[in-house]
């Protein structure tokens, strides 16, 4: 079947740098997508990896290791706007993407 | 200002009754996409459509139809609602189908 894990939920500090992991297991891959969610309103696309390696993009990094199913979303100098769900997608062989449940993430200061 | 719009933003409705949620985009993208979101849950693919005039069946489609006359327009359909289709419902458009893809705001809908 398809999958994707991501943890429920993680806690940061301020200025701090906070890596969310996602592993996937999809039928075909065409790519990884992140985005973020603040409460109550729509998700906002972050970044898509379909190459492995990282891709840097001003505070968010995200890596791709095809080969594991894995991919995580680094944050750097972590805002207290930056407190959002974060929610990995992988696009499947018919190119429909399959959502993890979201990581929220709480800033502390 | 650009963008994909969606009516109503919230809506309490009776159970039985048939409702159809709006979805309008001026990006000109050709695919178009109907989200689901419940708690503790992925977003779950309800219907889509790749260009005007085709429609498919995404990973939750009982009790959902959908119609894509134009380009723009993307309304979807609950033919008799039940309680369980209380959720929070997304529609989303992208250019291609390996592309970001934008979101509407959201419509909050209650089945009771």
């Amino acid at each position: 079947g398809q999958n994707i894990d991501q943890p429920t939920e993680m806690t940061a500090t301020e200025g701090a740098i906070v890596q969310i992991n996602c592993t996937y297991q999809t039928s075909g891959f065409n790519g990884l997508f992140w985005y973020q969610q603040h409460a109550g309103e729509a998700p906002t696309f972050l970044s898509y990896n379909v190459l492995d390696g990282l891709e840097e993009k001003g505070r968010f990094s995200s890596f791709l290791s095809r080969s594991k199913g894995y991919s995580y979303l680094l944050l750097k100098e972590l805002q207290m706007k930056d407190s959002a769900s974060y929610l990995c997608a992988s696009m499947d062989s018919n190119y429909q993407l399959i959502w993890g449940a979201g990581t929220k993430l709480i800033i502390k200061p | 200002i650009a963008g994909i719009t969606q009516a109503p933003t919230s809506q309490i409705l009776a159970a039985g009754r048939r409702m159809t949620l709006r979805c309008t985009q001026d990006m000109r993208h050709n695919a178009m996409y109907w989200y689901r979101q419940d708690l503790g849950l992925g977003l779950r693919l309800i219907h889509y459509s790749n260009t005007a005039g085709t429609t498919g069946k995404g990973e939750v489609p009982d009790g959902y139809s959908v119609s894509r006359a134009n380009t723009d327009d993307f309304p979807l359909t609950l033919a008799s609602a039940v309680p369980s289709q209380t959720s929070v419902y997304f529609c989303a458009s992208s250019d291609r189908e390996n592309t970001e893809a934008f979101f509407g705001q959201g419509t909050r809908l209650t089945v009771v």
